[in-house]
């Protein structure tokens, strides 16, 4: 079946370092994707969305670039700080209202 | 403005015993879901109603109910609970003009 998938379930970054999280998706037909960040013990937090006319979109120290021709999402933060250590999660609109998650990327951040 | 509201924040259950889990938002959306995360896996779809009045099944929806209360509410029921039903779940919310959904802060349930 279809699904979205990360590269890579751990990613350990130094501090003040840029990370870089993929993410590569199957549905050719999905025309929305979200990246989202899950903190220890809480609920998945929105991050940063791109829908499929666009290339890339910038928020505040996050980057999501989308490539259609791979089917590959990419979340590039900046600077990366301790309050970054989590789980991040791509996840693409499928058929209407529903999501499908990727299993996610945990993401360490070194002193 | 609390977002969304999830209770109880854990539970112990034995197996065949039931319980509901209760999900509440206070942001007027129209779309609410249900959904399990297991250990290295990401999140999985059990039901949702994509407006009040209306439920669908997920990926996952065997041995769960679900009821759409009310436009703020919606609640997941275990009728007989399986140890293979220990998971963490989480209710979420979306606008209907959006497709960004808000999770809550999630239900920790152990079955033994």
């Amino acid at each position: 079946g279809e699904s979205v998938g990360l590269h890579l379930p751990t990613l350990s970054v130094q501090e003040g370092d840029n990370s870089i999280i993929n993410c590569a998706y199957s549905n050719s037909a999905s025309d929305y994707f979200i990246w989202y960040k899950q903190e220890s013990g809480k609920g998945p937090q929105f991050i940063i969305d791109i829908r499929s006319n666009m290339d890339k979109r910038q928020g505040q120290r996050v980057t999501v670039l989308l490539n259609k021709t791979v089917k590959h999402l990419s979340l590039q933060i900046a600077a990366t700080q301790p309050g970054d250590s989590a789980v991040y999660f791509c996840a693409e609109n499928n058929n209407d209202y529903k999501l499908s998650f990727g299993a996610g990327t945990t993401v360490t951040v070194r002193a | 403005n609390a977002g969304v509201t999830q209770t109880p924040k854990f539970q112990v259950l034995k197996t065949g015993q039931s319980m509901t889990l209760q999900c509440a938002q206070d942001m007027n959306h129209n779309s609410m879901y249900w959904y399990r995360q297991d250990p290295g896996m990401g999140l999985r779809l059990i039901y949702y109603s994509a407006s009040e009045g209306t439920t669908d099944k997920g990926e996952v929806p065997n041995g769960y109910n679900v009821s759409r209360l009310n436009k703020r509410e919606f609640s997941l029921r275990l009728e007989s609970a399986a140890p293979s039903q220990t998971s963490v779940y989480f209710c979420a919310s979306r606008n209907r003009a959006q497709e960004t959904q808000y999770f809550g802060p999630g239900t920790r349930l152990l079955v033994l």
